[in-house]
């Protein structure tokens, strides 16, 4: 079964410290794999997507990671804002092209 | 919320009546999609749709429905035989192909069935 877990469920950091998020997959066959920030009460907004060959990818101060061999993501904020309070979605399509979405991770930056 | 709206934002109904989520998107994209949230649980499929006059059932669709007649309109109806309809619920589209399409969300509608 195409499962996608993140961890941790939640998580407050201080503004201005970085945080890394997790998420872990076994989706087969993979094609490729999203984070999206979702605010309260919002829409997801995508933030990046990455394929089997990439590894790294950032947008701003975010870096996404993929290790395709372990199926393993991480998304990794710098020096996190107010505005970082979100929701984080990992999502991974595969080759039929079907989405599986994960559970999120809660992120609030306190200041 | 990439040129996608869903009305109202909140809904209430008492239990045993149907209600229609409105979704309108202008950015003439063929794809459409309803997803379901819920506390805890990932976003899961209700009913997508690849074009005009044509939807597909997801993983959840009993107890719903959906039409579209028009390419810019995908509009859900929750009926009464969903046990639990209370959630946020997601209209989507889709551009692109399988591994660079763009997917984009509508600000949501929260249903609450009492």
């Amino acid at each position: 079964k195409n499962q996608v877990e993140q961890s941790p469920q939640s998580l407050i950091i201080l503004e201005g410290k970085n945080c890394t998020l997790q998420c872990n997959y076994t989706v087969s066959p993979f094609s490729n794999l999203r984070w999206y920030k979702q605010d309260t009460g919002r829409g997801p907004v995508s933030l990046t997507i990455m394929t089997f060959s990439e590894n790294t990818k950032s947008n701003g101060r975010y870096t996404a990671t993929l290790d395709a061999d372990t199926k393993q993501s991480s998304l990794h904020i710098t020096a996190s804002q107010l505005s970082d309070s979100a929701s984080y979605i990992c999502v991974v399509t595969s080759q039929n092209e079907k989405l599986t979405f994960g559970t999120g991770t809660r992120l609030t930056i306190i200041p | 919320d990439g040129g996608i709206t869903q009305s109202p934002k909140y809904l209430f109904r008492k239990e045993g009546q149907n209600v229609t989520l409105s979704c309108e998107q202008n950015l003439n994209h063929d794809a459409m999609y309803w997803y379901r949230q819920d506390p805890g649980q990932g976003l899961r499929l209700i009913y997508y749709s690849q074009i005009v006059n044509d939807f597909q059932k997801g993983d959840i669709a009993e107890g719903y429905s959906v039409s579209r007649e028009k390419k810019e309109s995908f509009p859900l109806t929750v009926t009464s035989a969903q046990k639990n309809p209370t959630a946020f619920y997601l209209c989507a589209s889709k551009v692109g192909g399988m591994s660079s399409y763009e997917q984009y969300f509508g600000p949501g509608t929260r249903l609450t069935v009492t």
